[in-house]
């Protein structure tokens, strides 16, 4: 079964350090997000991604978060400046369409500290 | 703000049991309903919940919505130890410019004790 595969698993980062978290959503599939899980809290939408550029993004993502999709495959969480309460699992999740009616499929997660 | 309430928060039962999850959902522009099942890590796909009073069934899980009272719950009948795990409901809504939005509850953690 096709999945969302992320790197890394894991990464510990000190403060102001800048992190790329890398994403590989399924191949046919055309948006992609990322959520965030503080530990022990919801799981809460970052921001929705589609034909090349930001389609919908919360007030957590703010000018400190940037996505990218540098080729045909990846799609990567850039966090500029990592601050103490970036720490949490980042999800990338993707579908095959945005609309109502298609699931969205998400990844294992990278799991990610900031000390 | 949109909001999602699921209940219980903690459930504890032993095999062979039935359980029910409830999640109550007030979302602006609400358009469907996702339940996942998170275990360690990723949020797995259980069941997409788009008309009222249809039930939806996979194995020994099942799960229907009622857009009038808006709320979902989902089923699981003669529970496995490996049942256990967060189960969460997201509701989608459109926010607008083509572009959908789920907004996930704090979930309902089962242990399915031997």
């Amino acid at each position: 079964e096709p999945e969302v595969t992320q790197t890394p698993s894991h990464q510990v980062t000190q403060m102001g350090q800048e992190v790329i978290l890398r994403c590989v959503p399924i191949s046919n599939h055309l948006y992609f997000y990322w959520y965030r899980q503080i530990l022990g809290q919801k799981v809460e939408f970052l921001v929705s991604f589609y034909n090349n550029e930001i389609s919908e993004k919360s007030e957590i993502f703010d000018d400190q978060f940037s996505v990218e999709r540098p080729d045909g495959s990846n799609f990567t969480l850039k966090i500029r400046s990592t601050k103490l309460e970036d720490s949490a699992m980042y999800f990338c999740a993707s579908s095959s369409l945005g609309g109502d009616g298609n699931t969205i499929y998400f990844g294992e997660g990278s799991w990610l500290t900031v000390v | 703000e949109d909001k999602v309430v699921q209940s219980p928060l903690s459930l504890v039962v032993h095999e062979g049991d039935t359980v029910t999850l409830n999640c109550s959902y007030e979302v602006t522009n609400f358009r469907s309903l996702l339940w996942y099942k998170q275990e360690k890590k990723a949020p797995t796909f259980l069941f997409m919940l788009t008309s009222s009073g249809i039930e939806k069934k996979s194995g020994r899980l099942s799960s229907i919505l009622d857009k009038k009272e808006l709320f979902s719950i989902l089923n699981i009948t003669a529970t496995q130890t490996g049942d256990s795990a967060v189960y969460l409901c997201a509701p989608r809504a459109y926010s607008g410019a083509g572009s959908y939005q789920l907004t996930f509850g704090k979930g309902t953690k089962l242990s399915v004790i031997p």
